[in-house]
């Protein structure tokens, strides 16, 4: 069964602290891992995307690791901001067909002042 | 610039009522498009897809529907909504590159259904 499980499944930080979540995933056939940024009531913004041959992909103060062989990935936060408060969901996408996409249940992050 | 739309934002409907919710987008042809729902603490679950006007196809059995009346139309409907039926829909678009499969998918704002 394709699953995509993130950890923790929340975390409180304070402003300007850096941050990992984590992310393991067990989907076959794998094209890309991607990284997405959900606030509260909208819609998912796509941070990362990395293809199998990729080992890290940064978006700013994002950085995104991926490591094929475990199947892990993670998503680092540096120097965090009070806007960086928001739910970050690790997805997984399926190679073939029609961009079919394993989503995780997001870890919801908190940056207090 | 592409920009996706969905309407209405909020939505409050009793048990046993009909639903319609509409998604649209601007700036591209041809899209892949998706309705997703995401239930509290759990991830997004793909409800339809389509690859062009006419073309749905169902990832779960439920009490949904999905039409495609235009290129760039998506609709989710229901004769009769239930109670599990409540949670946030997503509309999604993606471009359609033959062969690719690392197309990104665009998310609009979502509609919030909450059926009582």
């Amino acid at each position: 069964k394709n699953q995509v499980e993130q950890s923790p499944q929340s975390l409180i930080i304070l402003e300007g602290k850096n941050c990992t979540l984590q992310c393991n995933y067990t989907v076959s056939p794998f094209s890309n891992l991607r990284w997405y940024k959900q606030d509260t009531g909208r819609g998912p913004v796509s941070l990362t995307i990395m293809t199998f041959s990729e080992n890290t992909k940064s978006n700013g103060r994002y950085t995104a690791t991926l490591d094929a062989d475990t199947k892990q990935s993670s998503l680092h936060i540096t120097a965090s901001q009070l806007s960086d408060s928001a739910s970050y969901i690790c997805v997984v996408g399926l190679s073939g067909g029609y961009n079919k996409l394993i989503f995780g249940a997001g870890t919801r992050l908190a940056v207090h002042p | 610039s592409q920009t996706i739309h969905q309407w209405p934002a909020t939505l409050v409907q009793p048990v046993g009522s009909p639903l319609s919710l509409e998604c649209t987008v601007e700036g591209t042809s041809n899209p892949n498009l998706y309705w997703y729902r995401q239930a509290a603490g759990r991830g997004l679950q793909l409800l339809f897809y389509s690859v062009g006007i006419g073309q749905i196809s169902s990832e779960v059995p439920q009490n949904l529907s999905a039409s495609r009346p235009q290129d760039r139309q998506f609709i989710l409907s229901s004769k009769k909504l239930l109670l599990s039926d409540s949670g946030f829909y997503l509309c999604a678009w993606s471009g359609r590159q033959l062969g690719s499969s690392e197309n990104e998918q665009f998310f609009g704002p979502g509609t919030r259904l909450t059926v009582l």
